[in-house]
């Protein structure tokens, strides 16, 4: 079956240009996550959708990202004015089912969008 | 101090070899723990849950130890296809959010 797809796979962006970054989680995931990757870094959590409730957004490092999921299916993950010290993979991750309901919901992560500020 | 602390390695071992990852966590009222497996420019699949018994899967052997905040896994038998960094994570509770390590890289050579 599909798993969790992201586009583009790749982006190279001048900085100070806005990015726009797709997610397509897996069909009737209600939880969707994005995380930022650095090189050599574990990945880091940005945000949280609970359907098209965006639940936690602590990790967004700054004003310059928005992440929205309208109609609780597709997200877009968004950078404003983008800067070299955004460049990293950013990947997005679908769980099943509500987290009241479980203690832990594997997460399918997508392969990520390798974004590269010059 | 970072929330899960891993070796990064390079952990390089001969086939057949038996290796331990070691990770410590700084939350104490974190809820669950895993360990996953990044193959290199590919996203992070999860491996196996932790649990305070102790579990195993086939070669695979995670342990968590609540009262020391830390948590181990253990390869044996290791094949040329377990080369990849695995990952030590943590749910700190609440919404599912996930703490990751920075990884520790494993090679298994020849």
């Amino acid at each position: 079956g599909a798993g969790v797809s992201q586009s583009p796979r790749y982006k190279v962006a001048k900085r100070g240009q806005d990015v726009a970054l797709r997610c397509d989680p897996i069909s009737g995931h209600v939880s969707l996550f994005w995380y930022q990757q650095a090189l050599g870094q574990g990945p880091e959590f940005l945000t949280y959708f609970q359907n098209e409730a965006q639940l936690d957004k602590s990790g967004l490092p700054s004003d310059r990202f928005f992440a929205e999921r309208p109609e609780g299916s597709v997200s877009t993950l968004k950078i404003q004015r983008t800067q070299q010290e955004d460049s990293a993979v950013y990947l997005c991750a679908s769980s099943l089912a509500n987290p009241g309901l479980a203690k832990y919901n594997e997460q399918f992560f997508g392969p990520g969008t390798r974004l590269t500020v010059l | 101090r970072k929330e899960v602390e891993q070796d990064p390695g390079p952990f390089n071992v001969p086939e057949g070899a038996t290796v331990a990852f070691n990770c410590t966590y700084s939350n104490s009222a974190s809820q669950s723990f895993f360990w996953y497996r990044q193959d290199c420019r590919k996203e992070p699949k999860l491996l196996m849950s932790v649990y305070s018994s102790g579990n195993e899967d086939g070669r695979f052997t995670a342990q968590l130890n609540r009262a020391s905040q830390y948590i181990s896994l253990l390869i044996r038998d290791s094949k040329l296809s377990d080369s990849a960094t695995y990952l030590c994570v943590v749910n700190p509770g609440g919404g599912n959010k996930l703490t990751f390590g920075t990884g520790t890289q494993l090679k298994v050579e020849l």
